[in-house]
């Protein structure tokens, strides 16, 4: 199974300033026949299901603030909120779909400083 | 619109079964695979596996076969988790959600969650 390892597990930002998270996979998940890194991130605020808000590694999902972005490739990956709002609070998963069991991260939490 | 309904809370004795319902609309329901993922209380997401809504194969993650069973009612475009001989740890709530595109695996539409009690 491959495993996917989230840091922080905590963070606290402050309103307007940028919060970074980061995803390892223990093992690639970019398929090299099309190029793509099959990871995604959803954000699951409180009582809520997850969202999702990134595919394929960078690909904004349909309705989603361009104030969230995604990067990296093969193993290393990255979520960046460039401002963060009040309504960002919640926690954050990364998930890879490259191969079963698509395992997702421990999760981390991000609040307001 | 997409629209994944789930059914209510559950609380059930240990031994007991349950069957939790995820009814689909807004889309062709065998047309994209159902995904069934768990979050026990205050814990992060498992992805417990998949259903085959075409052919009805199902693919359970490790720690998830025997007591799990996922099935479909194509006629009514929904499908079923069923947890039999349920312990305490199986409380949690338990999420069904479709793959975003045919293309992309990763689950982009989720139902609102069914929480499921284990409790004497």
């Amino acid at each position: 199974d491959i495993v996917m390892t989230q840091s922080p597990d905590s963070l606290a930002v402050s309103l307007g300033e940028r919060a970074t998270i980061n995803c390892k996979s223990s093992q690639s998940v970019l398929y090299s026949s099309n190029n793509k890194n099959y990871l995604a991130w959803y954000q699951q605020r409180p009582g809520q299901p997850p969202k999702l808000l990134i595919y394929w590694a960078s690909t904004r999902e349909s309705g989603v603030p361009d104030r969230f972005s995604g990067s990296g490739s093969g193993t290393d990956f990255t979520l960046t909120i460039s401002s963060l709002q009040a309504e960002d609070v919640a926690v954050y998963y990364c998930q890879q779909y490259y191969s079963t069991p698509y395992t997702f991260g421990q999760g981390t939490k991000l609040d307001i400083k | 619109q997409v629209q994944l309904v789930q059914s209510g809370s559950e609380l059930k004795r240990p031994g007991a079964s349950v069957k939790v319902s995820c009814r689909a609309s807004g889309y062709t329901f065998t047309s994209y695979t159902m995904n069934w993922v768990r979050q026990a209380p205050g814990q992060g997401l498992e992805w417990m596996g998949w259903i085959n809504t075409n052919t009805g194969n199902p693919t359970y993650a490790q720690g998830f076969t025997g007591r799990f069973v996922f099935s479909l009612d194509t006629s009514v475009s929904t499908a079923y988790l069923q947890i039999s001989s349920l312990k305490a740890e199986d409380t949690a709530m338990y999420y069904c959600a479709r793959d975003l595109y045919l293309a992309v695996a990763a689950p982009g539409y989720w139902g609102q969650g069914t929480l499921v009690t284990v409790s004497s």
